[in-house]
């Protein structure tokens, strides 16, 4: 079974720049998120899908994050314009459904330089 | 509001010793409970999970944990660790749908 495939795995802009991860879970999985995860902290959720609605998203700074999955399979995420402060990994996890008894599986992560 | 405390960042360790990587966590509701392993430039992988039941939980390569209710614990243990053990471990809860880690502990193994 293919696991959780994102792209790119490294990306390094400049601030102000926009950049765009893409994501395609686990196949069947209806739920999708996106975390943010700071050198030396836990990943922090900022939005989850179930198939290519919006459950949560209310960590998501949205004057310059956005995220879609239009077709409730594969999801960008977005960042437009970045900052400094966005330099973390960003991980993508699908689950069959949304309840928290749910296993999450990651995908190996991009790892977004801000310089 | 529901916050997990993992009190040790680091933690250093002989092969075939043993280890307990400590967990707390705070929350109002009932959670589900987690630990997570991220080897370096990669995702994280589940370990193993409290859903209910029996309050040790055995996991993968030889990791257990034990759920507290008390002390509102969950922390890991493994009695004799390998190299290739060394990797960062998060504990995570799940109340209300929503998973919430800790900030993670650094297992480093040494010869």
């Amino acid at each position: 079974e293919a696991g959780v495939a994102q792209s790119p795995r490294y990306k390094i802009i400049e601030k102000r720049q926009s950049v765009a991860f893409w994501c395609n879970p686990i196949s069947g999985h209806a739920t999708l998120y996106w975390y943010q995860q700071i050198l030396g902290q836990g990943p922090k959720l900022l939005i989850q899908f179930q198939n290519n609605g919006v459950v949560d998203d209310s960590q998501l700074p949205k004057d310059r994050f956005s995220a879609e999955r239009l077709k409730g399979v594969d999801s960008t995420l977005k960042i437009q314009p970045a900052k400094l402060e966005d330099s973390a990994v960003y991980l993508c996890a699908s689950s069959l459904g949304q309840g928290g008894y749910n296993e999450q599986f990651f995908g190996p992560g991009t790892r977004l330089t801000v310089l | 509001a529901q916050s997990v405390t993992q009190l040790d960042s680091q933690v250093p360790v002989f092969e075939e010793a043993p280890v307990e990587l400590r967990c707390n966590y705070s929350s109002s509701v009932s959670v589900y409970l987690f630990w997570y392993v991220q080897y370096p430039n990669q995702g994280l992988q589940l370990l193993l999970k409290y859903l209910s039941g029996s309050t040790l939980v055995k996991g993968i390569n030889g990791f257990e944990a034990e759920f507290n209710k008390s002390q509102t614990s969950f922390h890991l243990r493994k009695p004799s660790v390998h190299i290739s053990d060394t990797a960062e471990y998060f504990c995570a809860v799940t109340p209300l749908n929503k998973l919430i880690f800790g900030a993670g502990t650094r297992l480093a193994v040494h010869p």
